[in-house]
């Protein structure tokens, strides 16, 4: 079973780019039919979906993001990404990893990011 | 974009009695991909069913679910204390965005 583990700085300030890392042991990141993802949930609020990248490289972003959001994949390393510019306070949230594969989702333990100067 | 509309956003109830979630989508969730999650405050949110009404490993049997097209609901038969959560529904069909539900809070009465 896939097990995710989410790192990065968890203090960003105005303006910079908020760039996270999503370890993944359990299995490989080049293994066939995974949808590598990433969602946020603000504080006492709800989930949101902010993108995935699939085994093949495809990406699809959330279209109230995609003008800011990257994700990628780091093969070598067994990770992916995710890359969030000119960030505000409104992208204070905890950062969650996923993985999805036939339908089943597993969930990374989330990272709280804080954006303040 | 599929909206999902869960209802009710609070449901008061005691250990022992039955839940049922809703979950509505403004139009067809393909292939029946839809999800229900459950978070409890200050942890991640747990994967319960996929596809419907498939239950993710490790689920108790007393939660299922259920639904087709627009409409899906999650039942727990009998709950237990530590049932008492937050429910989301999640569609993940072939047309991205996927979407969450706002989420049903399921409290103690």
């Amino acid at each position: 079973q896939v097990q995710l583990q989410e790192s990065g700085p968890g203090l960003v300030k105005p303006s910079q780019t908020l760039s996270l890392t999503c370890s993944v042991s359990g299995g490989s990141i080049s293994s066939g039919g995974y949808y590598w993802s990433w969602i946020r949930q603000h504080p006492g609020k709800g989930l949101e979906w902010i993108g995935y990248i699939y085994h093949s490289g495809t990406t699809y972003y959330n279209p109230s993001l995609q003008r800011r959001v990257t994700i990628s994949v780091q093969t070598s390393r067994n990770q992916f990404s995710l890359k969030l510019s000119s960030v505000t306070a409104a992208d204070t949230a905890v950062y969650y990893c996923s993985a999805l594969r036939f339908g089943v989702l597993f969930w990374g333990l989330g990272i709280l990011v804080t954006v303040s100067s | 974009e599929i909206v999902l509309t869960q209802s009710p956003g609070t449901l008061s109830l005691s250990p022992g009695e039955r839940a049922t979630l809703s979950c509505r989508a403004s139009q067809s969730v393909s292939s029946n991909y839809l999800a229900w999650h459950q978070q409890k405050p200050g942890q991640a949110p747990r994967l319960l069913i996929y596809a419907a009404s498939s239950r993710a490993t490790g689920v108790p049997d007393r939660f299922s679910g259920s639904g087709s097209g627009t409409d899906f609901t999650l039942t727990i038969s009998r709950l237990e204390p530590e049932d008492f959560a937050v429910y989301y529904c999640q569609q993940y069909g072939s047309s991205p965005p996927w979407t969450f539900g706002q989420g049903t809070k399921l409290q103690i009465k």
